[in-house]
């Protein structure tokens, strides 16, 4: 157990839907990262929060957001859905966010079906 | 092309054999080289990482790190039927908004059968 909280772990859902996906970090971690995972695509990054600030961004579409709140919980919001957007989401945490190496620590995932 | 290449198998194994797992990149700004060991329906957990090039070691698994030819492997020794799973390689650059910032591969799957 990583200790990286990620809920839903399953989800079915209609294009053009909008879903919120929650991640809670592993407790003392300030910076929560964001992962997509497809079969074609494999596993990319999307954004990184460090202690509520937004602090890096990737591969995210504008029809995607995401913040983190006070607690350091953050979600992933996906609207309006579309087919391409079924994927594995993967959140991850780490203590740190500026210099050196951190490992991070990844959730479970949740499963997004768009059909 | 893909900043970061990686042959995804699958590679399948008799117990006891020597894995060797690699991959190849393409952004010279990669410091940062590490893999993760992925199980089915579960996330990745951080196996090993090394920073610039050179080799580490660590019980049965050797991480090797060329960065003139921008390549790196891992290396398995001695495989378990526990070891079956999901092997990604991951590069980030150094420090700022790097951090965290992986690029994986594709992932090679790796079944080691009794």
């Amino acid at each position: 157990d990583s200790g990286v909280t990620q809920t839903p772990k399953h989800l079915i859902t209609a294009t053009g839907q909008r879903v919120t996906l929650r991640c809670s970090p592993r407790s003392g971690d300030l910076s929560v990262y964001w992962y997509q995972q497809s079969l074609d695509q494999g596993l990319q990054f999307l954004i990184q929060y460090y202690n509520g600030e937004e602090r890096a961004k990737g591969n995210i579409l504008e029809r995607f957001s995401a913040q983190q709140f006070p607690d350091l919980h953050s979600e992933l919001n996906l609207s309006p859905l579309e087919l391409g957007d079924s994927a594995l989401y993967f959140c991850a945490s780490s203590v740190g966010a500026t210099s050196g190496y951190g490992e991070l620590f990844f959730g479970e995932g949740s499963r997004l079906t768009v059909l | 092309q893909k900043e970061v290449e990686q042959d995804p198998g699958p590679l399948s194994v008799p117990e006891g054999a020597i894995v060797s797992l690699n991959c190849t990149y393409s952004n010279s700004a990669f410091q940062y080289f590490m893999w993760y060991r992925q199980y089915s329906r579960k996330g990745p957990e951080l196996l090993m990482y090394t920073y610039s090039s050179g080799n580490k070691e660590d019980g049965r698994f050797t991480a090797q790190v060329d960065k003139s030819s921008k390549y790196i492997s891992l290396f398995i020794r001695d495989s378990q039927p526990s070891d079956s799973a999901t092997y990604l390689c991951a590069m980030s650059g150094a420090g700022g908004t790097s951090y965290g910032k992986l690029t994986f591969g594709q992932g090679t799957i790796l079944t080691v059968h009794p």
